[in-house]
């Protein structure tokens, strides 16, 4: 079992939906990563967070450190949304060292 | 600033010969990351550095990979003899001290998709 899951693996909403998507991790961590990777490939960090909530835009993202479960939300989405959303985990207080879930693979339709 | 410079973009080799993938990180950057990403297994650390010296190598798949940073601009990784099982795009990516305002967000270079036939 991945140390980081996401889900769903693969998501095709219509324009204007909210969107949201899901990360779990089974072991204690020190900060959350979301990430978005571009259909060209480059990578974008997106949030960093530890507790609570960060807004950015039409992007939210949550964490709850006591069920170990982090969302990140996107409202009225559109198609230059769609990418592969991809969240990471620090494990350790102080190292820098992040392990990655698979990935969500996001589709936005005009 | 330029943002983290990766090169080459693209590399096709064939199996046993050297590669060797260029990293120019963003200046002022304490700490700089060797990222693999294949379909199979994602987006893997393999190594990273802070202040030029590495201090995680553990992800480096095998001794046929060697990464070195021989000052605050510049890292290497290279892949010697490699494999088609090397194939794969490899991600160079930086960041600050954590603590230093900006926190720890990492930026990433645009990625070198290596073949290795």
């Amino acid at each position: 079992k991945n140390e980081v899951e996401q889900s769903p693996q693969n998501l095709t909403a219509q324009e204007g939906e909210f969107i949201t998507i899901n990360c779990s991790y089974s072991v204690g961590i020190s900060a959350l990563h979301w990430l978005q990777q571009h259909p060209g490939g480059g990578i974008v960090s997106l949030f960093m967070l530890s507790s609570g909530k960060k807004k950015h835009g039409r992007l939210i993202a949550t964490i709850n450190i006591q069920e170990k479960h982090s969302s990140l939300h996107i409202t009225a989405s559109h198609p230059r949304d769609s990418a592969v959303y991809i969240c990471a985990v620090r494990l350790v207080q102080g190292a820098q060292k992040l392990v990655f879930g698979q990935g969500t693979r996001l589709t936005i339709n005009p | 600033d330029a943002g983290v410079i990766q090169s080459p973009r693209h590399e096709v080799t064939e199996m046993g010969q050297e590669v060797t993938l260029r990293c120019k990180p963003i200046s002022g950057h304490d700490y700089l990351f060797w990222y693999r990403q294949t379909m199979m297994r994602g987006l893997e650390l393999l190594i990273y550095f802070n202040n030029n010296v590495p201090i995680d190598d553990s992800g480096m798949p095998e001794d046929r990979f060697s990464a070195k940073m021989p000052n605050a601009s510049f890292s290497t990784l290279k892949i010697q003899p490699s494999e088609p099982r090397d194939s794969a795009v490899y991600f160079c990516a930086s960041s600050r001290l954590p603590g230093q305002g900006k926190g720890e967000t990492q930026y990433f270079g645009p990625g070198t998709r290596l073949l290795v036939l």
